[in-house]
């Protein structure tokens, strides 16, 4: 069975930086897309970052520069590396497995709170 | 702003048909395939449609996805209340580099 859970959420200040992880089971992560998809307070869905298969990884505007997103392949889980963290970043963010190689997300993990407040 | 254009909601009764539709440009919805999503309060998003028209596996044949030149829509028949979410397009932009989302549409089934 497929399962994805993420860990790592919590406050921190504006400016300071968290670690998300996300752990897979019943499949490999680095055999798949991986992504990190967030929404914050009342709005809608938000894509964040992907990390191909073959290591290639992209970012929306919003956080390049700040946000960074790899894999550890031996501990077959995916991580999101946030810096320089403000108060529009508060969001659940979710980690999710596309095996179409195309958007196509179809295992989530449940979500893990980030919030930016002093 | 979105990427993708939805309406932000629409309506119908139960057992009647709803479409949803996502509007992008020539760099998304144009050349890349749309996937669609189905998102409850408190719960993470299911995925209805992926490479525009194709169901996973244990999504009822009461959902379907088209694309016709930059716009995509999504379909529900047989409307029941537990259909009532939130219901978000996607797709890649190749000029972003990107992933993007629509705004998401509230369906109400009354």
């Amino acid at each position: 069975e497929v399962q994805l859970v993420e860990s790592g959420g919590g406050l921190v200040q504006p400016g300071g930086s968290l670690r998300l992880s996300c752990a897979a089971s019943g499949f490999t992560v680095s055999s798949n897309y991986m992504t990190w998809v967030r929404q914050a307070p009342g709005t809608g869905l938000e894509w964040v970052s992907v990390i191909y298969n073959d290591g290639r990884t992209y970012y929306a505007d919003s956080v390049k520069g700040r946000f960074t997103i790899s894999r550890d392949n031996s501990k077959n889980t995916l991580h999101l590396q946030m810096n320089s963290l403000r108060a529009e970043d508060t969001s659940v963010y979710y980690c999710a497995r596309d095996p179409f190689y195309s958007t196509g997300l179809l295992n989530w993990g449940q979500g893990t709170l980030v919030t930016v407040s002093s | 702003q979105s990427v993708l254009t939805q309406p932000p909601s629409v309506s119908a009764a139960p057992g009647q048909r709803v479409s949803i539709s996502c509007s992008g440009s020539g760099s998304n919805v144009a050349i890349n395939y749309v996937s669609w999503y189905q998102h409850l309060p408190g719960a993470a998003p299911k995925l209805l449609i992926y490479d525009n028209n194709k169901r996973p596996s244990g999504i009822p044949d009461r959902f379907s996805g088209s694309k016709s030149g930059a716009s995509a829509t999504l379909g529900i028949t047989g409307l029941q209340t537990g259909d009532e979410a939130d219901y978000y397009c996607a797709t890649w932009d190749t000029s972003l580099s990107a992933g993007v989302f629509g705004g998401g549409t509230k369906l109400a089934v009354l």
